[in-house]
């Protein structure tokens, strides 16, 4: 299995409602990231889990959260998002570390998110 | 900043001719990554090319790197309709975070492929 899953693909909310994007793979990576992308622009990384641990966090607003409860799953809760959060969320996985580090990276299909 | 810069942005050509995308760096790197994306969908990976190799081939796909120059590119010969996509660089530097060599990808801004039948 060389997937990874986003869900779900579509989600629309309100400033004050709290949401919860999805992701998960099978691949037995050990390293998982979360990217935003808008229109017309290249993926801005967010964060990076490695080894369920968060690795990196590129100063994302506090109003974005998030968490890896085992090696295959990873979530990303919203609160309190504000129009301009609105984007497509990219999930991704890859190896992990050591020689393999920096190698391919597996993306998901995404979650189109619109904030109203 | 370590992200590559693309060009041209926007390439447009009809079936049958090759696409010709370049990305240049700043910064060093561990090796380049050529990523496509369809329209609103997840990115794909296409080929890797490490900062010792010069050129790489994958089916139509032919990857250069000038480590001296900063900077890469990517030729898909033949094109087809179903190229049509946006193609970006990725530069990867690895770091080291509690005793782990991690690795992350820095994007160029990506070059849009219009292929027309």
């Amino acid at each position: 299995d060389t997937e990874v899953t986003q869900t779900p693909k579509h989600l629309v909310m309100g400033m004050t409602n709290k949401k919860s994007l999805k992701c998960e793979q099978h691949m037995g990576h050990r390293a998982m990231y979360w990217y935003k992308q808008k229109a017309k622009k290249p993926p801005e990384l967010m964060f990076v889990y490695s080894y369920e641990k968060l690795s990196i966090n590129e100063s994302v607003p506090s109003r974005f959260s998030p968490e890896c409860p085992n090696s295959s799953l990873l979530n990303l809760h919203l609160h309190a998002l504000q129009p301009e959060d609105s984007a497509l969320y990219l999930c991704a996985s890859s190896q992990g570390g050591g020689e393999l580090a920096g190698n391919e990276q597996f993306f998901g299909p995404g979650t189109r998110l619109t904030v109203l | 900043s370590q992200q590559g810069e693309e060009d041209p942005q926007a390439l447009s050509i009809q079936e049958g001719e090759n696409a010709t995308m370049n990305c240049s760096y700043k910064t060093s790197i561990n090796n380049l990554q050529w990523y496509r994306q369809n329209s609103g969908r997840g990115l794909v990976h296409l080929i890797l090319i490490r900062s010792n190799e010069r050129e790489k081939h994958s089916g139509r796909l032919r990857v250069t790197l000038d480590t001296s120059k900063k900077s890469s590119s990517l030729l898909i010969t033949a094109s087809r309709a179903a190229d049509t996509a946006s193609y970006f660089c990725a530069t990867t530097r690895r770091y080291s975070d509690r005793g782990s060599t991690l690795g992350r990808l820095y994007f160029g801004r990506g070059t849009q492929l219009t292929v027309w039948p």
